[in-house]
C-alpha cells in the first residue's frame, strides 16, 4: 500500500497524559500536513511542513502541541498534557511539490484520540 | 476558524437518482476538492479543479468551479448504494485546505 499511513489508529489515553501520533506519508511528497477533525465537522488546519521545515502553524495549535518532521519523511504529533476537549481524528496528508498537483492532498485513515 | 457552506447537509435518495451538492465561500480560491469520508476512515480525493468555470468528471461525478471563485458544485449521477458517506468540499488559496461540513448521502436500495 502506498498511501499515507498513520498510527495508531485509535488511541484512548486519560486526561492528563501525553500522547504521540505518527504519519508516513506518500513517499515521493515532500508536503506534509495536519488537520484535526471533530465530529460533524469537516477537517480543520493544524500544521503545514515542507520537507524537514515547518512552515505554518494555525491558531488552533497550542503550546500544548508540537509537530516534528526531522528528516523530511514521516511526521510525529505530540499532545502533551491532554485534556478531553483534545478528542478527536487526527488527520495526515501529503501532497506532491510541483506542478498543478501540489494542492491535492492526500489524507491517511487518521488516529481517533479519545480522553477521558 | 473559516469554514465553507456546503448544502444540503444530509440527502435521502433512490438508488439510481440523480445527486447535486454545493458548496459556498465569502472567499476566493485558487483550487477546490470534493472528498468522500466514510466512517472511521479518511477523506479521499475525488476531484480537483484548478480553473474558473472548469467542468471535471470523475466517471459518474461531475463538478464545477465557479465563475466567481467562490463556490463549486458537485453531481454524481444513478447513485448507487456504496455513493453513501459523507460528501466534503474544500477550498485551497494555497497550503492548506478550508472544508465545508460536509454533506452526508444515504441511497435507499
Amino acid at each position: 500500500d502506498t498511501g499515507v499511513s498513520q498510527n495508531p489508529r485509535h488511541k484512548i489515553t486519560k486526561r492528563g497524559q501525553n500522547v504521540t501520533f505518527r504519519c508516513d506519508p506518500i513517499s515521493e511528497h515532500n508536503r506534509l500536513y495536519w488537520y484535526r477533525q471533530t465530529l460533524g465537522q469537516g477537517p480543520e488546519f493544524l500544521t503545514y511542513f515542507q520537507n524537514e521545515a515547518q512552515l505554518e502553524k494555525s491558531r488552533l495549535l497550542s503550546d500544548r502541541f508540537s509537530a516534528e518532521r526531522p528528516k523530511g519523511s514521516f511526521s510525529t504529533l505530540e499532545i502533551q498534557r491532554t485534556e478531553q476537549g483534545d478528542s478527536a481524528m487526527y488527520l495526515c496528508a501529503s501532497s506532491p511539490r510541483e506542478g498543478l498537483s501540489y494542492n491535492e492532498q492526500f489524507f491517511g485513515p487518521g488516529t481517533r484520540l479519545t480522553v477521558l | 476558524g473559516q469554514q465553507l457552506n456546503q448544502s444540503p447537509q444530509s440527502m435521502f435518495i433512490q438508488e439510481g437518482e440523480d445527486v447535486s451538492m454545493n458548496c459556498t465561500s465569502s472567499s476566493i480560491f485558487n483550487t477546490w476538492l470534493w472528498y468522500k469520508q466514510e466512517p472511521g476512515e479518511g477523506p479521499v480525493l475525488l476531484i480537483a479543479l484548478y480553473k474558473a468555470g472548469e467542468l471535471t468528471s470523475n466517471g459518474r461525478l461531475t463538478a464545477q468551479f465557479g465563475i466567481t471563485r467562490k463556490d463549486s458544485f458537485l453531481n454524481i449521477s444513478a447513485s448507487i448504494p456504496s455513493d453513501v458517506g459523507i460528501y466534503f468540499c474544500a477550498g485551497s488559496g494555497s497550503y492548506q485546505l478550508t472544508f465545508g461540513k460536509g454533506t452526508k448521502l444515504s441511497v435507499i436500495p
